[in-house]
């Protein structure tokens, strides 16, 4: 248990569909980030978020949408995504965001686009 | 840019046996972190170690140790006496200062570590 919990654990969904990841961490971090992991493929930065404010957007497509209501949650909002899509999304939180601090991450959701 | 190198994809040992993960890396900052994190099957990205720059001491934690060697660009981790529970994927990870966390985590394609019991 990291303290950073993320729902659904497992997500299928069709191309025209519309969904929202959710992650939450009690460890009083003030930094968020989503990642995707895809097979064979390194961890991709996709946004970081410090203090509720949105800080990097790594190129990600618009039919990704993040939102960060306060420190604590996380969301992703998915439309209209591409098979391609389909990978593990992670979450993660670190104490601030600064190079020299761990990140301490979810179980991630397994997203399925058909 | 930064780039992390783990060219082992994947490892298969026999329980008890010694096991060392390769981890190369290039940075052009001079104060820099490294990380290794452990992936179990259930899908979370576990933190082992953290170790900056300036630090080439080796560390040892239980069965784990970490080789940091600034000369060759590496940091090695090794477990002795290898257990089944040890079966996950492992990631090195770098985080520069230039970047000042705005650009997370730079990370290996992973070694997937296979413990035969």
């Amino acid at each position: 248990e990291t303290g950073v919990t993320q729902t659904p654990r497992h997500l299928v969904m069709g191309m025209t569909n519309k969904k929202s990841l959710k992650c939450e961490q009690h460890l009083g971090h003030n930094a968020m980030y989503w990642y995707k992991q895809s097979a064979k493929k390194p961890l991709e930065l996709m946004f970081v978020y410090n203090f509720k404010e949105q800080t990097e957007n790594n190129s990600v497509p618009s039919r990704f949408s993040p939102e960060c209501p306060n420190s604590s949650h996380l969301f992703l909002h998915l439309h209209t995504l591409q098979p391609e899509d389909s990978a593990l999304y992670l979450c993660a939180s670190s104490q601030e965001k600064a190079f020299n601090t761990e990140a301490f991450f979810g179980q991630g959701t397994r997203l399925t686009v058909v | 840019a930064q780039k992390v190198t783990q060219a082992q994809t994947e490892i298969s040992v026999v329980e008890k046996e010694d096991v060392t993960l390769d981890c190369v890396y290039e940075t052009r900052d001079t104060t820099y972190y490294l990380f290794w994190y452990k992936q179990p099957p259930s899908g979370e990205l576990v933190f082992l170690i953290r170790r900056n720059s300036f630090d080439e001491q080796n560390e040892i934690s239980g069965r784990y140790s970490w080789n940091f060697q600034k000369s060759t660009s590496s940091f090695n981790f090794t477990i002795t006496a290898s257990q089944v529970v040890d079966s996950a994927v492992y990631f090195c990870a770098l985080s520069g200062s230039s970047g000042g966390g705005a650009d997370g985590l730079t990370f290996g394609k992973g070694t997937h570590l296979i413990i035969q019991p």
